[in-house]
């Protein structure tokens, strides 16, 4: 089946300690982003990519880092910078040569959290 | 960043009774999607609407992009229990790439 696999479902994290969350794609989508999601808010954009090589900065970068070293990878590394790491995310895709206006597809995500 | 208003922020319903929930934002999208989530996994696609006035249905759920493009609203007909989740729309602005603006969610409970 066609689809977004985002992996671990948990994740824990020590102190100090950078962490990377997978999520691969099969449907030849040319667009990949990560979101964070908090309890009682929406989904707020950590970076995406619309070509391989390429990304750029969503709303709150800082913390975080990736690569799209392949069209079907985006890893996403929590870094310990990032001091408040708890939190759901989410991984998602979407086609871009049918003009701009494509919905994105989700993963099932991955929940971080602090040993 | 921007998140988009949306409300009620919860809701918990008979079986059977219609819901209608909605989203405003203080600048014009081009697109308004509705994503239904549940417990643990990622947001589901539900409709996707694309020009001011659309009014689309996908079985029990119908959605409206408002004329202002400013607002859409979703409405689930005749409730089930297994509506039961968390309901998000989200926007996209005139802009030239698809960065999507989300509210921050409706929860809908059933009771059977």
């Amino acid at each position: 089946d066609g689809g977004i696999t985002q992996s671990p479902k948990y994740l824990f994290r020590k102190e100090g300690q950078n962490v990377t969350l997978s999520c691969e794609q099969n449907l030849n989508h040319d667009a990949m982003y990560w979101y964070r999601q908090d309890p009682g808010q929406g989904l707020r954009l950590i970076y995406y990519s619309q070509i391989v090589n390429d990304f750029q900065k969503g709303d709150i970068a800082e913390g975080y880092s990736v690569s799209r070293e392949k069209k079907e990878s985006f890893p996403l590394t929590v870094t310990s910078a990032q001091k408040n790491p708890t939190a759901f995310y989410l991984c998602a895709s979407s086609i871009l040569d049918r003009g701009p206006n494509q919905p994105q597809h989700f993963g099932d995500g991955t929940r971080l959290s602090i040993l | 960043g921007q998140q988009l208003n949306q409300s009620p922020q919860s809701m918990f319903i008979q079986e059977g009774e219609d819901v209608s929930m909605n989203c405003t934002s203080s600048s014009i999208f081009n697109t308004w999607l509705w994503y239904k989530q549940e417990p643990g996994e990622g947001p589901v696609l539900l409709i996707a609407l694309y020009k001011a006035g659309e009014l689309t249905s996908n079985g029990r759920l119908t959605a409206q992009f408002g004329i202002t493009r400013k607002d859409s609203f979703l409405n689930i007909s005749a409730s089930i229990p297994s509506d039961v989740g968390i309901y998000f729309c989200a926007g996209r602005m005139n802009t030239g790439f698809q960065k999507l603006v989300f509210g921050t969610g409706t929860r809908l409970l059933v009771s059977p």
